[in-house]
This record gives C-alpha cells, structure tokens and sequence, in this order.
C-alpha cells in the first residue's frame, strides 16, 4: 500500500512569506503528526492530528499552524518565514494513535533565503 | 522536560564489527521506546519498538534492544554489521502514551567500512 506522501519536496521562500505544505497519510491511518528536523536542533515534534482534532502541540510559536481535513490529509503553514525555519518538515501517518509507532514520508525540504 | 539522549554522535566500524549504540532518557512514567533508522537518501523507518513486556526486543535486519528500566536505558545492538547498515540512527520515547508525539534523541550516525 502506498506510503505517506508529502508535497512539495524541495521549495524556496524569502523571510516574511507563508508557506503550506501538504501531507496524505497511509491510507486508513487517521492520526497525522509533524516533525521539524534541522541539523542542530534534531527532530522535533511540530503537532498532531486525529480526526480534524489536534491532540499535541510542541514547542513552536504561533507561525506553525497546521490542520487536518475529513479524509485525514493533513496541511501545515508556517507564516511570517524567518531564516531559522528552514529545514525537512517530516509527516508522519500512525497505525496506533495513542503509541508512537509512526510511518514517516520523505519529507518538504524548505529553505528561507 | 523529557529528554533522550544518545552517547555516540558518529561511530565507524569494520564489517563484522559488533555494534551497541546507548540511549538514555529521563522521564519516571510509563513509556513506550523506538529506534528508527534513516538509511541515506531515504525516509525515516522503524527498526523497533518496546511497549511492554520482554525488555529484550527483537527488530528488522538483526537488529535488538534491550530495555533497562532501572537505568532508563534503551541500547541498540547488533552482533555483526555490515556495510548497508551504514545509516543514521535515532532512539526515540513516546511518554504516557502520548500518540504520535515522539522526543527524539540527536542522532547517531553509524559508518561501516567494507
């Protein structure tokens, strides 16, 4: 069965734009989280989906916003970029919504010139 | 805050090498632990996971874990690696059943020499 896709891979911003990136889980996986990865800070856990409900948020400020939509797709935005946003923003769909057991897509590669 | 931790920022081994990769984290409630491999130029997958049970956990390609609680330690070993297990390695805690919110730790990034 088909992983989980995200879109776009690669895109460049300039500081002060908005961005959206899209994420289609495995097909009946209805939880969707979101995960940053930079090469100093690691993976870090953006916010997580179930059912259109957000059930986690990390540590982000308020630019990160994401939602999720009835067929379990899921879109994140982060507005107002600055150079520190750039970074792989991994989706990940989950089999079990309550143990962490994720299956992650390749990733949006963003970089903020 | 919960953390995780991982010792070994780069290891490089021979083939037939034995491998152990420590991972410690801090959090006194029920968890559940993951390593998760990204072999390069592809996407993050699980390698595996501890929920409950036996501590000793058995996962893909040779690869176990040991879980000792007592020591919050989560030990990723393999008896003989070889030069596809050459991949960055992540050790993961998901605390209180916190669905898909994972703390990762930094990273260990394993070369194996042919």
């Amino acid at each position: 069965k088909a992983g989980v896709t995200q879109t776009p891979r690669y895109l460049i911003k300039t500081r002060g734009q908005q961005v959206t990136l899209s994420c289609s889980p495995i097909s009946g996986h209805r939880s969707v989280s979101w995960y940053q990865q930079t090469p100093g800070q690691g993976l870090q856990f953006l916010f997580e989906y179930f059912s259109e409900t957000q059930r986690n948020k990390g540590n982000f400020p308020g630019r990160f916003s994401g939602r999720q939509f009835s067929n379990s797709r899921s879109e994140m935005n982060v507005s107002t970029l600055e150079l520190g946003d750039s970074a792989l923003y991994l989706c990940a769909s989950h089999r079990d919504p309550n143990t962490g057991e994720l299956f992650f897509g390749e990733g949006s590669r963003l970089t903020v010139l | 805050a919960q953390s995780v931790s991982q010792h070994n920022h780069h290891v490089i081994l021979s083939e037939a090498a034995s491998l152990e990769l420590g991972c410690n984290y801090s959090y006194g409630g029920t968890v559940n632990l993951f390593w998760y491999v990204q072999y390069p130029g592809q996407h993050l997958q699980l390698l595996l996971k501890y929920f409950s049970g036996d501590p000793l956990v058995k996962g893909i390609k040779g690869f176990e874990a040991e879980f000792i609680k007592s020591k919050f330690s989560f030990n990723l070993r393999k008896p003989s690696v070889q030069w596809s297990d050459t991949a960055e390695y992540f050790c993961a805690v998901n605390a209180d059943n916190q669905g898909g919110k994972l703390i990762f730790g930094q990273g260990t990034e394993l070369s194996v020499k042919p």
